[in-house]
């Protein structure tokens, strides 16, 4: 069957330190994924896609980036964090009828 | 700014009513898509509708698309409280790079009450 996993769900970490998020589909091959975020109530703003291995493209320029090591693995990482990356982070993977989303995760800068 | 835009923000109904949600949006699309988010919870797909369609059903649910004015409706029959979440558009603003981008709106939550 194909499924998309999202790690870890929930995260807590320190201004100042890094962070790698990954995101793995299952099921398919060359999907076309994405990253977007969530703040508290709001809509979700689109980060980073991808539609194949090393292959990233950037919708806003921010303290993030993304990397496509693998056909089914797609990561979203900072070196440094700021508190305004705070927020819901999810993965999608774009199938004919729509997203498939990942169960996202709660990050929260202190 | 969002390509989406969700009217009303928040909607409270009782149980056993209908839900009616609308979507504006600003540019031509190809697709328009309708997705539900339980509080905390990641994004469930719900229905797609093509520029060419006008309407849509799923179940409950019913999806209607009006190209000329740039809107769109969803529509909830027979609430239940399993219902209450927040719903969210999106469309395609393009496809460009290998493939299609998605814009979501800001969303309706619905609470549905017993």
């Amino acid at each position: 069957s194909q499924t998309i996993h999202q790690w870890p769900a929930t995260l807590v970490q320190p201004v100042g330190s890094p962070l790698s998020l990954e995101c793995t589909v299952e099921g398919t091959s060359n999907p076309n994924l994405y990253w977007y975020r969530q703040a508290a109530g709001r809509g979700l703003q689109l980060l980073f896609y991808s539609i194949g291995i090393g292959q990233i493209s950037s919708e806003v320029p921010q303290n993030l980036s993304a990397s496509r090591p693998q056909d089914r693995q797609f990561i979203l990482s900072s070196k440094k964090l700021l508190l305004s990356d705070s927020g819901f982070y999810l993965c999608a993977w774009n199938r004919d009828h729509g997203y498939t989303f990942g169960s996202g995760t709660r990050l929260t800068v202190v | 700014s969002q390509q989406g835009e969700e009217d009303p923000q928040a909607l409270s109904i009782q149980e056993g009513e209908n839900a009616t949600m609308n979507c504006s949006y600003k540019t031509s699309i190809n697709n328009l898509q309708w997705y539900r988010q339980n509080s905390g919870r990641g994004l469930v797909h719900l229905i797609l509708i093509r520029s060419n369609e006008r309407e849509k059903h799923s179940g409950r649910l019913r999806v209607t698309l009006d190209t000329s004015k740039k809107s769109s409706s969803l529509l909830i029959t027979a609430s239940r409280a399993a219902d209450t979440a927040s719903y969210f558009c999106a469309t395609d603003v393009g496809y460009t790079s290998g493939t299609y981008k998605y814009i979501f709106g800001t969303g309706t939550r619905l609470k549905v009450l017993a």
